[in-house]
């Protein structure tokens, strides 16, 4: 199947520094990405959707001034998460969709963030 | 809004028993389902998807589900689960075409030798 790597796979920051995560699709064009966030013990919950060469659309509740997504190409999208504080601390997860499987999500390892 | 519950959040298995994952889902238009399988320090895989037709799916590893759709369900089966099935276990919905995925709060499965 498709490969969609994270990187980094965790990082530990201070709070109010700020935090890029990378999401690319290593043997497919996405134009579509997708960013999630889960909880321990909880589910995935999706944050925001992200289109190659557009804005991204941001669901409810999540405050589109902190966690800044950029898709500037067809395989890689970033997530930032801006002036991080501790409850920020999460596993974000991104998934990718490839219009040539039937447009199956893939998704990456997922990236462990620890705001201390 | 769109929500996916699944009704078990630990299963404790056997090697060899029978499997039965609940998941139910509340949207009243079209959907399609999922079930994902996320084995431990791995990411998540498809195990198997419900789009249109035959409500009965089969999928990858030996797991299938079926969907019901007068009880808004896609619970998924195993008949006979192996040591290397334990894996935390979601149900998926995509209900408004844009591919967006609502997951249910998950299932942890741990098979025992």
């Amino acid at each position: 199947g498709a490969v969609v790597s994270q990187h980094p796979s965790w990082v530990i920051c201070k709070s109010g520094t700020s935090v890029k995560i990378e999401c690319r699709s290593l043997d497919f064009q996405a134009t579509t990405m997708f960013w999630y966030r889960q909880f321990p013990k909880q589910s995935l919950m999706l944050m925001a959707t992200s289109n190659e060469g557009s804005k991204a659309t941001y669901e409810q509740g999540v405050e589109k001034d902190k966690f800044l997504i950029n898709h500037a190409s067809l395989t890689l999208s970033t997530l930032t998460v801006t002036s991080a504080h501790p409850e920020d601390s999460s596993f974000y997860i991104c998934s990718a969709r490839d219009p040539t499987r039937g447009d199956e999500q893939f998704f990456g390892p997922g990236t462990r963030l620890t705001v201390l | 809004a769109q929500s996916v519950s699944q009704h078990n959040h630990h299963v404790i298995l056997s090697e060899a028993a029978s499997l039965e994952l609940g998941c139910n889902y509340s949207y009243g238009g079209t959907v399609n389902l999922f079930w994902y399988v996320q084995y431990p320090g791995q990411h998540l895989q498809l195990l198997l998807k419900y789009f249109s037709g035959d409500p009965l799916v089969k999928g990858i590893k030996g797991f299938e589900a079926e969907f019901i759709k007068s009880k808004f369900s896609f619970n998924l089966r195993k008949p006979s689960v192996q040591w290397s099935d334990t894996a935390e276990y979601f149900c998926a919905v995509e209900g408004d075409s844009s591919y967006k995925l609502i997951f249910g709060s998950g299932t942890r499965l741990l098979v025992r030798p």
